[in-house]
């Protein structure tokens, strides 16, 4: 079964340091996402994106997020400058058409 | 999107079957029943969704009311693995470039030998 590939699965950065999250949709999947899960909180949109530009993003993706589909397969999620209440999970899910998501295994990133 | 109630957390026996249910009394007539799993702290996982007709695929089973202001989503012979959060999503279909998913607490699950 196809899957959603994220990397690295588990990340520590310095306060102050850039991190670039990185995920590989489904291959014929148009819509891509990311989401955080912070500990112990709910799962929280941050940005969608389709056709090569964000069709919309939270009141979380501030200008400190961005993020890039650079070669038609990976699709990142930068944080420029980290902060401590950036630790979270990262899951990046993609999908096709009006059917379910398909979600990667996530990316824990852990600023100190 | 319509709001969704959930119970917090529910037990289930091994091999019985968990009935998972979910109130949204404010759905429209255009938004469907959507229900995703999450396996610790795994990405969600896509159970199965519905309009208003019964739907059933190899995972669950997804019974919606008449009036379609709630439904049970049911995993016929719960295993161990099947522990996690359920989360019950009413949103309309994927028709825009955005779809993304509002989540709840959803159901924490919690099925026991």
């Amino acid at each position: 079964e196809p899957e959603v590939t994220q990397t690295p699965s588990h990340q520590v950065t310095q306060m102050g340091q850039e991190v670039i999250l990185r995920c590989v949709p489904i291959s014929n999947h148009l819509y891509f996402y990311w989401y955080r899960q912070i500990l112990g909180q709910k799962v929280e949109f941050l940005v969608s994106f389709y056709n090569n530009e964000i069709s919309e993003k939270s009141e979380i993706f501030d200008d400190q997020f961005s993020v890039e589909r650079p070669d038609g397969s990976n699709f990142t999620l930068k944080i420029r400058s980290t902060k401590l209440e950036d630790s979270a999970m990262y899951f990046c899910a993609s999908r096709r058409d009006s059917y379910g998501y398909t979600f990667g295994s996530g990316t824990r990133l852990t600023v100190v | 999107d319509a709001k969704t109630t959930q119970p917090p957390s529910m037990d289930c026996a091994e091999g019985r079957a968990a009935n998972l249910p979910c109130n949204h009394s404010t759905i429209s007539g255009n938004e469907y029943v959507y229900w995703y799993r999450q396996i610790h702290s795994q990405g969600p996982q896509y159970i199965i969704h519905g309009l208003k007709n019964n739907e059933t695929n190899e995972m669950a089973s997804l019974i919606i009311t008449e009036d379609r202001k709630s439904s049970t989503l049911i995993l016929p012979h719960a295993t161990l693995r099947d522990t996690a959060v359920y989360y019950c999503i009413v949103r309309v279909a994927y028709t825009s470039n955005t779809g993304k998913l509002i989540f709840g607490q959803g159901t924490t699950l919690q099925v026991k030998p």
